[in-house]
């Protein structure tokens, strides 16, 4: 089956600064990528996504980048706010089938 | 997105009990799923909730520990039986919207287990 490892675990950022999070997948025939953002005691919430045939997208601060040949795809939160604190969670998956989930990333945006 | 409602939204169970958890969503979708999320881990998929035949179940979870229902395209049940303390978790049930399960998934807001 699908294995998405994700890093780092945490990540501490000044206001303002940008954030990067990274994932790695071992199933070639992924080929949606998607984000959850999950603040302490809520629900996921998806906040960007990507499929294979499209190297970045962007929404306003957030960008998603995939590099389908090293099986690999990136999150990136510029200008950090406080309210962008949370754990993120990246996922692959076939077509919107089964997610498998990257570990995790703790994300501590300090004012 | 589709609105999805989890019942209960937390339990305390002893020991040995079985609770059944419900997922309602407010249009037809083909595909929902149920996800486990222990204490300060990731979502690891438990199974594929399939309408009209038997869940799909991922390794390392099985029929007997983990029963399922999906009665029609908006509902679905899981239970969690003979339950021990490792199976307390955040149990998340999701959805992929539209009839034909061509969009992202979303949660519901899971149900909150504790066993004791």
């Amino acid at each position: 089956g699908e294995n998405v490892e994700q890093h780092p675990s945490t990540l501490s950022v000044q206001e303002g600064d940008s954030a990067v999070i990274k994932c790695t997948y071992s199933d070639s025939a992924s080929n949606y990528f998607p984000w959850y953002k999950q603040e302490l005691g809520k629900r996921p919430q998806l906040i960007i996504d990507i499929r294979s045939n499209v190297g970045e997208k962007k929404d306003q601060r957030i960008a998603v980048t995939l590099n389908k040949t090293a099986k690999h795809f990136s999150l990136h939160i510029t200008e950090t706010q406080p309210e962008d604190s949370a754990v993120y969670f990246c996922a692959a998956s076939r077509g919107f089938n089964k997610f498998y989930f990257g570990s995790g990333t703790k994300l501590n945006v300090k004012p | 997105s589709a609105v999805i409602s989890q019942k209960p939204s937390r339990d305390i169970c002893q020991r040995g009990t079985s609770l059944t958890i419900q997922c309602q969503v407010d249009s037809q979708v083909t595909m929902m799923f149920w996800y486990r999320q222990q204490p300060g881990q990731s979502l690891t998929l438990i199974a594929t909730a399939n309408q009209g035949s038997e869940a799909t179940y991922e390794s390392g979870f099985v029929i007997d520990k983990f029963p399922i229902s999906r009665p029609n395209l908006t509902f679905s049940t899981l239970t969690v039986s003979n339950m021990s303390p490792e199976d307390s978790s955040i149990y998340l049930c999701s959805v992929g919207a539209g009839r034909g399960g061509d969009q992202p998934q979303h949660f519901g807001d899971g149900t909150r287990l504790s066993i004791l």
